[in-house]
């Protein structure tokens, strides 16, 4: 059995402040973790994947994740957000021939 | 518009009817994913076809739901004698299963079911 826990169901920050949303996993088998974003009124959009190689990825509008194998963790972080961040972030993994997702973590970037 | 299109948008039943949804995939995309999910929760795997072939079900999934993928390319999702508790987004996904890609998955914008 695989599981995705996201540890904060609601993150409140204020613009250009840092912010950190937490995954963590677990599988018996190799896995291919994601960060999904889903702006309001909006579809599920790839943020960024970790597949293999550097642990450390980012995408292109600021966001990076670490993939911490040890402790079995995808931590999405940003240094400074903007007001156009705020949207439900879902942390993924595809592993033994399924797809597991978090219950998401809603981002509101209060000005 | 080339990304995943499903159709209809929104539907409305009432308990115990039959519903059909459809999905069409990104064009090349040889994997097709099917998700329910509820409000406050992530995305539920069902299913997913590579080509025409069924090749995993979730063991959520009740008899009363079916999935096919006739010639690879769309697909429709049935559900039979529809419940309450079958009131959620069905999420369409599709994939290119290729070594290198780490099945990134494109979504659609979604079924809205609601079973009175």
């Amino acid at each position: 059995a695989q599981s995705v826990t996201q540890l904060d169901s609601q993150v409140p920050v204020f613009e250009e402040a840092p912010v950190e949303l937490r995954c963590n996993y677990s599988s018996s088998v190799s896995v291919y973790l994601f960060w999904y974003v889903q702006y309001p009124n909006q579809g599920l959009q790839l943020l960024l994947k970790y597949l293999s190689g550097s642990t450390l990825v980012e995408s292109i509008n600021g966001f990076e994740a670490e993939f911490n194998k040890s402790q079995t963790s995808f931590h999405l972080r940003k240094p400074s957000v903007h007001i156009s961040d705020t949207a439900e972030y879902f942390c993924a993994l595809w592993g033994a021939g399924k797809s597991t997702f978090g219950d998401g973590t809603t981002l509101t970037v209060k000005p | 518009d080339t990304g995943v299109s499903q159709d209809p948008r929104h539907k409305i039943t009432k308990r115990g009817q039959n519903v059909t949804f459809r999905c069409d995939p990104i064009s090349e995309h040889n994997r097709l994913y099917w998700y329910r999910q509820t409000l406050g929760q992530g995305p539920e795997f069902l299913t997913y076809f590579q080509n025409e072939a069924q090749l995993e079900k979730s063991r959520l999934l009740s008899d009363r739901f079916s999935a096919e993928r006739p010639k690879g390319s769309f697909s429709t999702l049935e559900i039979q004698r529809t419940e309450q508790g079958d009131s959620a987004m069905y999420l369409c996904a599709s994939s290119l299963a290729r070594t290198g890609l780490g099945n990134e998955q494109f979504f659609g914008p979604g079924t809205r079911l609601t079973v009175l």
